[in-house]
């Protein structure tokens, strides 16, 4: 019973740096979203996708890329790290976006830029 | 914007006693999810309220969605150390906005 597996779990990075976090699931979820989660900030949208090959914005898209190549991977790029962007990352998938449709989250990347 | 305040931010009592915790919002939501979440996991559904007043029960936890669908309440009984946790409520109009979150520690 996977679920939902984010790769790596933490990562250090170098201001400028650039890097890609991995999002599988294994439910067969149309819809994937990346979260970041800031002490004080709660949940927030970063992008999603709600099928392979399609994505858009969340509330703070700025700074990030993503591709959705495959049903099951969702990925998430940072293509010049940035300070601001130390969080922990969560993906998530749901099944739809009906009104009860819940979401399936991963463990989360931590992620740190020094 | 559809914003979700949740009170208290955080909340440390001790094992036996009850509390409530709150998620309000002056925007109407088509359903109201709550979340638990432990340290080092992401956040993993507790219930989902789609009925403005409905009520769920989920052993000693109760869940309450505000008639005018724009507020909700979790109440637990009789808090255990297992209970500590930080509790999020999102609402749902097609995308999931998500509260801050109550901290809760139980201690023993």
């Amino acid at each position: 019973n996977a679920g939902v597996t984010q790769t790596p779990k933490f990562r250090v990075l170098k201001t400028g740096q650039s890097m890609t976090l991995l999002c599988a699931q294994d439910m067969n979820h149309e819809y994937m979203y990346w979260y970041r989660q800031d002490p004080g900030m709660g949940l927030r949208l970063i992008h999603y996708s709600v099928g392979e090959g399609t994505t858009a914005k969340g509330e703070v898209p700025d700074g990030y890329n993503v591709s959705r190549l495959k049903k099951q991977n969702f990925l998430l790029g940072l293509e010049s790290a940035a300070p601001s962007q130390t969080s922990v990352y969560f993906c998530a998938s749901s099944y739809g976006t009906g009104t009860s449709q819940p979401q399936h989250f991963g463990d989360g990347t931590r992620l740190s830029i020094l | 914007t559809q914003l979700l305040e949740q009170s208290p931010q955080f909340l440390s009592i001790q094992e036996g006693e009850n509390l409530t915790v709150y998620c309000n919002s002056s925007s109407v939501f088509s359903s109201l999810q709550w979340y638990r979440q432990e340290p080092g996991e992401g956040p993993v559904l507790l219930v989902t309220v789609v009925t403005g007043g409905e009520v769920k029960k989920l052993k000693r936890l109760t869940f309450q969605f505000g008639d005018a669908r724009k507020d909700s309440s979790l109440h637990i009984t009789a808090a255990q150390t297992g209970d500590t946790g930080l509790y999020l409520c999102a609402g749902s109009n097609y995308k999931l906005t998500f509260g801050k979150g109550t901290l809760l520690t139980v201690n023993p």
